[in-house]
């Protein structure tokens, strides 16, 4: 099974909201990514979690605050976001991070629209 | 700055016919490749990898080429059929990290 899964599915906020993108795994994966992707552009990193500690953060704004509570989840906490934060966020889990081989697998994103 | 680039956007085969997608890199140091199938509205789904102690890889009707010298690879996909119409991610990764890198992807549609 190699299946990531993401709730919701498609979200839509204001700029003052507050809300969490959640990804869940149980391939027994210890590395947890969230990933931004925008219209006809590859998927850019934002975060890596590795053994549920934060290993990556690509210079990330304040206004996106993720969570590992614990190795099966991700969460991805959204707050006073913009108009050009309107993307599809996707998870993805591997194995073990830093290991250059490790496939990463992808869950089916969160697609938000920020008004 | 790119480091991985796909400089087709898009393609069209027909089916039956052999699919070919390019992919080139400037990093040196990446030695791990790997392609992705993307459907609109979901996830990447991953296909196939590569190391570069190798120059190609074999799974069912999907090859990976990989040419090292001239940092380039390529996704063979022989025969065509019609459900593998979507856009397609190839990725690197080096041995500083787990991080990969993206192309901008190529869209593959296989007419019936």
């Amino acid at each position: 099974d190699t299946e990531v899964t993401q709730t919701p599915k498609h979200l839509v906020m204001g700029m003052t909201n507050k809300k969490s993108l959640k990804c869940e795994q149980h391939m027994g994966h210890r590395a947890m990514y969230w990933y931004k992707q925008k219209a006809k552009k590859p998927p850019e990193l934002m975060f890596v979690y590795s053994y549920e500690k934060l290993s990556i953060n690509e210079s990330v704004p304040s206004r996106f605050s993720p969570e590992c509570p614990n190795s099966s989840l991700l969460n991805l906490h959204l707050h006073a976001l913009q108009p050009e934060d309107s993307a599809l966020y996707l998870c993805a889990s591997s194995q073990v991070a830093g290991t250059y081989t490790d496939t990463q697998y992808f869950g089916p994103g969160t697609r938000l629209t920020v008004l | 700055d790119q480091q991985v680039k796909q400089n087709s956007p898009s393609l069209s085969v027909q089916e039956g016919r052999i699919s070919i997608l390019n992919c080139d890199y400037t990093n040196s140091m990446f030695d791990y490749f790997l392609w992705y199938k993307k459907y609109p509205a979901e996830g990447p789904t991953f296909l196939i990898s590569i190391s570069s102690i190798k120059d190609k890889n074999e799974d069912g009707r999907f090859t990976v080429f990989l040419n090292k010298s001239a940092k380039h690879l390529s996704l063979h996909i022989v025969p065509s059929q019609p459900g593998d119409s979507a856009v397609y991610f190839c990725a690197a990764s080096g041995r500083t990290g787990n991080q990969f890198y993206f192309g901008t992807g190529t869209s593959l549609t296989v007419i019936p």
